[in-house]
């Protein structure tokens, strides 16, 4: 089974600021990597898919980087609402895994 | 509009059984994969069952495997999940995920909680 790391678990920002999000595969996944948002008692949304590709309705403030172990989730310019946590996930190999999350927290 | 919605959460005495629901509406069910996810009181998303548009083919993860079954009624655009022998470590809120013709869930139902707990 693949692991997936997330770095850190906790991220503490302010709006407006730049947030990095790590994630790390304990094998190659190819660009099979997608990236979810997940509110307070919501269900998580996807972000991004295949490593770099914004699903359909999300600002362009969120992108996608990386391919094979390393991964990234950049926002550009932080809003009040996306202070969440994010799970990225992979889908090369089964079963799919999740990483555990990083809490993006308003600073 | 694409929705899904599950039932069927609560209350189980470990060992017993629950059957969870997942009512669709809003697409044509049966040409879409459809998964369970479950994500324990404050902790990750962690994958379980896959069933497939036809409901033919099923995989589960081996923390499952044995214990729950998933189905589907393409009839009633609805999809289960049969949980039998429950212990502690099931507790969780189970979603319902569509795959999406990106290969990723696209739309997630609104999570039902299932307790294990004498």
């Amino acid at each position: 089974e693949i692991v997936l790391t997330q770095s850190p678990a906790t991220l503490s920002l302010s709006p407006g600021e730049r947030a990095t999000l790590s994630c790390r595969a304990s094998q190659s996944v190819s660009s099979y990597l997608a990236w979810y948002q997940q509110k307070p008692g919501q269900a998580p949304r996807l972000l991004i898919y295949d490593a770099s590709n914004r699903a359909t309705g999300i600002p362009a403030r969120f992108s996608g980087s990386g391919s094979g172990t390393d991964f990234t989730l950049s926002i550009s310019s932080l809003e009040p609402e996306d202070f969440a946590v994010y799970y990225c996930q992979q889908r090369n190999n089964w079963p799919r895994t999740f990483g555990q999350g990083t809490k993006l927290e308003i600073k | 509009e694409v929705q899904l919605v599950e039932s069927g959460g609560g209350l189980v005495q470990p060992g017993g059984s629950l059957r969870l629901s997942c009512a669709a509406s809003g697409f044509t069910f049966s040409s879409y994969n459809l998964h369970w996810v479950r994500q324990a009181p404050g902790k990750g998303l962690e994958y379980v069952s896959t069933i497939v548009g036809n409901g033919l083919t099923t995989y589960y993860a081996d923390s499952v495997k044995g214990r729950f079954t998933t189905s589907r009624d393409n009839s009633k655009n609805t999809l289960y999940l049969q949980m039998g022998s429950l212990r502690a470590e099931d507790l969780a809120v189970y979603y319902c995920a569509r795959v999406g013709p990106s290969g990723w869930y696209d739309y997630w139902g609104q999570g039902t909680l299932v307790t294990v707990s004498s």
